[in-house]
């Protein structure tokens, strides 16, 4: 059973295009999180949820809009891509908002804005 | 803008050798430093995480001490194994509760 799933593992779309990734934890954690490997291979943080509530929001595109109907999952949608969104993006939940827990990370989804 | 830094960006060894790597961190509103191994086409895995001075955790061949006082980080690997290949992250937990990443540590050991 896999503990952080994040779907799709790839996704190739078009400039202008709106699309959306999945993010399930199965770990009963009450914080999400996304981040963006950036072309530097860093890992940045991009937004936090804690049971279903909005805590860390980094300096992101408005583009960018997480959603988080149950604390078992954590959406990211991105209207209007761009080339610049190309990258991978890696889920991950923790025990406690603190960051004194270890997170487990999904496996990425590899965005390709063509 | 807090820095959190890997030295080297990458390590070359032969199966058997004792390896170890560093991590550089900010030394002030330090809550805790997580070091997480993170193998090709998989995601990153927890290996430790750590919260006081002076601590120091071991898993198997591996272990990790820490200097919050400094804001170092050291990584140990004992007789590493062609399976220890994978990249080597640190990550900086400060008052902000943002886990800050650094660039990481790439690590191939040839059998």
């Amino acid at each position: 059973d896999t503990a952080v799933s994040q779907t799709p593992k790839y996704l190739v779309t078009q400039m202008g295009n709106d699309k959306s990734i999945k993010c399930e934890q199965n770990l009963g954690h009450d914080t999400m999180y996304w981040y963006k490997q950036d072309s530097k291979k860093f890992l940045k943080i991009m937004f936090s949820y804690n049971n279903k509530e909005l805590i860390i929001n980094e300096t992101v595109p408005n583009r960018f809009s997480p959603k988080s109907p149950d604390k078992a999952h954590l959406n990211l949608h991105i209207n209007s891509l761009e080339l610049g969104d190309s990258a991978v993006y890696f889920c991950a939940s923790s025990q406690a908002v603190t960051g004194f827990t270890e997170a487990f990370f999904g496996q990425g989804t590899r965005l390709t804005v063509v | 803008i807090l820095n959190v830094e890997q030295s080297p960006q990458s390590l070359h060894v032969q199966e058997g050798d004792s390896t170890n790597f560093t991590c550089s961190f900010p030394s002030s509103n330090f809550y805790a430093l997580h070091w997480y191994r993170w193998e090709t086409a998989k995601s990153p895995e927890a290996l430790f995480v750590m919260t006081l001075n002076g601590d120091e955790k071991k898993k198997g061949r591996i272990s990790a001490t820490l200097n919050t006082k400094e804001g170092y980080s050291y990584l140990y690997i004992k007789g590493s194994q062609p399976e220890d290949s994978a990249t080597y992250l640190c990550a900086f937990n400060g008052a902000t509760n943002k886990l800050i990443f650094g660039t990481g540590t790439l690590l191939a050991v040839q059998p």
